[in-house]
């Protein structure tokens, strides 16, 4: 499996922009990056998936490098809310098992 | 909005006893998975379940654990004989690759406590 690598953890204020970064230097051409982030004491949540393309949604925005090779998840308003722990993954195909890591531990403080 | 609900959300046991957790996942969903996740740890994949077939397990799915989906609506994940490390959040899943993102929904787990 491709592999990701993410900073362990990360702080912001609340009500400023984050970016959560994730480097896939051995992405394959067919991977989908997928964030996925996990709340104290819940089952993972899916955030945003991208192929190639810059990617927008409600919760969050994907940046993806012209390469692959790494990406930034963008949360435009960090709120108390968005403490978790996120996590990039890659994914052949639909219907395949998603491989978590050690993700990313985001603390927002007020 | 559609979720995956898990019961029990607690099971306590004693070691060699065999338990059952059980999943409904999204009525229209077509992919079920189980996850479970060591206290502290990531979250590890299982199983994921497909037209009435395992399509994929991990190493940690050995002969102790099956799936079955015994009617349209429930998933179960059946541990045989309980060891103390199968103590663990266990996650279901479900997802629907034929809308284009294959999104994995989770329920909010059960707690497997062995004792």
């Amino acid at each position: 499996d491709a592999k990701t690598t993410q900073p362990n953890s990360m702080e912001s204020n609340e009500e400023e922009p984050v970016h959560l970064p994730c480097n896939h230097s051995t992405i394959s051409g067919t991977d989908y990056i997928h964030w996925y982030r996990q709340l104290p004491s819940q089952g993972p949540e899916y955030v945003i998936h991208g192929l190639t393309s810059n990617v927008n949604n409600r919760m969050a925005s994907l940046a993806i490098a012209e390469d692959r090779k790494s990406s930034t998840l963008i949360l435009h308003r960090a709120t108390l809310r968005d403490a978790a722990v996120y996590y990039c993954i890659l994914r052949p195909h639909s219907g395949y098992a998603l491989n978590f890591g050690k993700g990313t531990s985001l603390l927002v403080t007020p | 909005e559609p979720e995956v609900t898990q019961t029990p959300s607690h099971q306590v046991t004693q070691m060699g006893q065999e338990v059952i957790l059980r999943c409904v996942p999204i009525s229209n969903h077509l992919y079920f998975y189980w996850y479970r996740q060591i206290l502290g740890q990531k979250v590890e994949f299982l199983v994921s379940f497909y037209n009435n077939e395992i399509s994929e397990k991990s190493e940690i799915f050995d002969d102790q654990f099956s799936v079955e989906r015994p009617d349209g609506s429930n998933f179960t994940l059946k541990i045989r004989s309980t060891k103390l490390e199968d103590s663990a959040m266990y996650f279901c899943a479900s997802s629907d690759p034929s809308g284009g993102t294959d999104t994995q929904y989770f329920g909010p787990g059960t707690r497997l406590t062995v004792l």
